[in-house]
């Protein structure tokens, strides 16, 4: 069974920029949930999608934003990028069903902001 | 705000020698526990989790953690460490029935000396 895979696993962007992330998630998991992850703030919360809709969300700017299909692939986008975007980016599924399953994690996507 | 902490930033132990990760949460009531860990440019691989019941959970690579609710505390536990477990170990909790938004502790960063 295929893990989360998570596209592209590293780039490089200037400020201003815009970033799209993608994250495919484990066949018959219906919510992704993505996470940051910077030397000093540690791994932080972004948001939860499960069946297309946004269940919870973090406390982050409104440049991160983030969808999911109809096959529970997801994307995250991040506008006008800053510095203090860089960081390790990760998503996570599980079944999502009813209450918390323990999340499966992809090998992330490192963004470098210059 | 739910809270973990772990105390320990970098540990440091000789291979064979024993293991204890501490792990302490603040959280209004017993909230569902894991533990990951995460080796160099990895994503996250679960360890082992308590949602209910025995408060001594096993998991994989020998690993068990035990619960105390008085202690607010779910300490990661190995009796023989090998030089493979080298890696930052993160205590995670997440409110019962409210999806997939998990608040990650700091992480135990785990040196192994031969």
């Amino acid at each position: 069974k295929a893990g989360v895979t998570q596209t592209p696993r590293y780039l490089i962007k200037t400020r201003g920029q815009q970033v799209t992330l993608s994250c495919s998630p484990i066949s018959g998991h219906r919510s992704v949930s993505w996470y940051q992850q910077t030397p000093g703030q540690g791994l932080q919360f972004l948001f939860e999608y499960f069946s297309e809709t946004q269940r919870n969300k973090g406390n982050f700017p409104g440049r991160f934003s983030g969808r999911q299909f109809s096959n529970s692939r997801s994307e995250m986008n991040v506008s006008t990028l800053e510095l203090g975007d860089s960081a390790l980016y990760l998503c996570a599924s599980s079944r999502g069903q009813g209450g918390t399953g323990e999340l499966f994690f992809g090998e992330g996507s490192r963004l470098t902001v210059l | 705000a739910q809270s973990v902490t772990q105390p320990d930033i970098h540990i440091t132990v000789s291979e064979g020698a024993s293991l204890e990760l501490r792990c302490n949460y603040s959280y209004g009531a017993t909230p569902y526990l894991f533990w990951y860990v995460q080796s160099p440019g990895q994503g996250l691989q679960l360890l082992l989790k308590y949602f209910s019941g025995d408060t001594l959970v096993q998991g994989i690579k020998g690993f068990e953690a035990e619960f105390k609710r008085s202690q607010s505390s779910f300490n990661l536990r190995k009796p023989s460490v090998h030089w493979s477990d080298a890696a930052e170990y993160f205590c995670a909790v997440a409110p019962k029935n409210y999806g997939q938004n998990f608040v990650f502790g700091p992480g135990t960063r785990l040196s192994v000396l031969p």
